[in-house]
C-alpha cells in the first residue's frame, strides 16, 4: 500500500508561481511514476504528465511544457509539482496519483493510488 | 480539450443497470485495451473501479463491468445503489498520453 499525502490550499495573485508536494508512504518501492493531474471546479480530470520516481525522468504533454516542472526528491519521498505565471483559470485541484500495480502498463493508466489534492485558486 | 467523450449525465432508479458511454479514436480506445474507470464521490479523490476495459482491482465491486466496441468503452454499473451516486471518469493511455473522459454525473433517482 502507498499514501500520497499532499500540501495544503493555496491562493496566488495572478502571475505567481506555486509549488505543490506529494509525500509518499507505505511500500513506496512499488511505484513507478508519480503522475499529476488537475480538475477546475465542476470539470473533468485533465492530465499534466508524470514523473519516474527512480531516475527523475519526466513527461510532459505539449499544452503544459514550459509551464510545470515536476521534481522528485528521494531523500523524502516527495513529489512536486511547480506551477509557473499561474492565471485564474489555472484555479483547480491538484491531484498526484500513482498505479502500475497490475502490468507493466497499468502504470500509465491505472491509478490505485491517490492524494486527497490542493486547492490552487489564483484570484486578483 | 478532451480526448474522450463521455455522456455528461445518466440516471437510474435503484436496483435498475445504467451504461455510462467512452468515445475515443482509432488511435486510442480503437487499437488498445488500456481504459481505466475511476469514481470519484464529492470531495473525494477518484477511485480505480476498472483498468483493462473490463478488470476489476481487488474489492472493487462485481456490479461494475466493462465492455469495448470499435473506439468505444463503457461502463456498466448493475442493481443501482443510493452509493453508486458520484462522478465517473474514463481514461485511456496511447502514444506517450494519458487521456481522461470529459465525466459523467450519476444520479440515482
Amino acid at each position: 500500500q502507498v499514501q500520497l499525502v499532499q500540501s495544503g490550499p493555496e491562493f496566488k495573485r495572478p502571475g505567481a508561481s506555486v509549488k505543490v508536494s506529494c509525500k509518499a508512504s507505505g511500500t513506496t518501492n512499488t511505484m513507478y511514476y508519480i503522475h499529476w493531474m488537475r480538475q477546475a471546479p465542476g470539470q473533468g480530470l485533465e492530465w499534466m504528465g508524470w514523473i519516474d520516481t527512480n531516475n527523475g525522468d519526466t513527461n510532459y504533454p505539449q499544452n503544459f511544457q514550459g509551464l510545470i516542472t515536476f521534481t522528485w526528491d528521494t531523500s523524502v519521498s516527495t513529489a512536486f509539482l511547480e506551477l509557473s505565471s499561474q492565471m485564474p483559470d489555472d484555479t483547480a485541484f491538484y491531484f498526484c496519483a500513482s498505479g502500475g500495480l497490475y502490468d507493466f502498463w497499468t502504470r500509465y493508466y491505472a491509478f490505485d493510488y491517490w492524494g486527497k489534492g490542493t486547492l490552487v485558486t489564483v484570484s486578483s | 480539450q478532451s480526448a474522450l467523450t463521455q455522456p455528461a449525465s445518466v440516471s437510474g432508479s435503484p436496483g435498475q443497470s445504467i451504461t455510462i458511454s467512452c468515445t475515443g479514436t482509432t488511435r486510442n480506445i480503437g487499437t488498445y485495451n488500456l481504459v481505466s474507470w475511476y469514481r470519484q464521490r464529492p470531495g473525494e479523490a477518484p477511485k480505480l473501479i476498472l483498468y483493462e476495459v473490463n478488470k476489476r482491482p481487488s474489492g472493487v465491486s462485481d456490479r461494475f463491468s466493462g465492455s469495448k466496441s470499435g473506439n468505444t468503452a463503457s461502463l456498466t454499473i448493475s442493481g443501482l445503489q443510493a452509493e453508486d451516486e458520484a462522478d465517473y471518469h474514463c481514461c485511456t493511455y496511447a502514444g506517450s498520453t494519458t487521456s481522461f473522459g470529459t465525466g459523467t454525473k450519476v444520479t440515482v433517482l
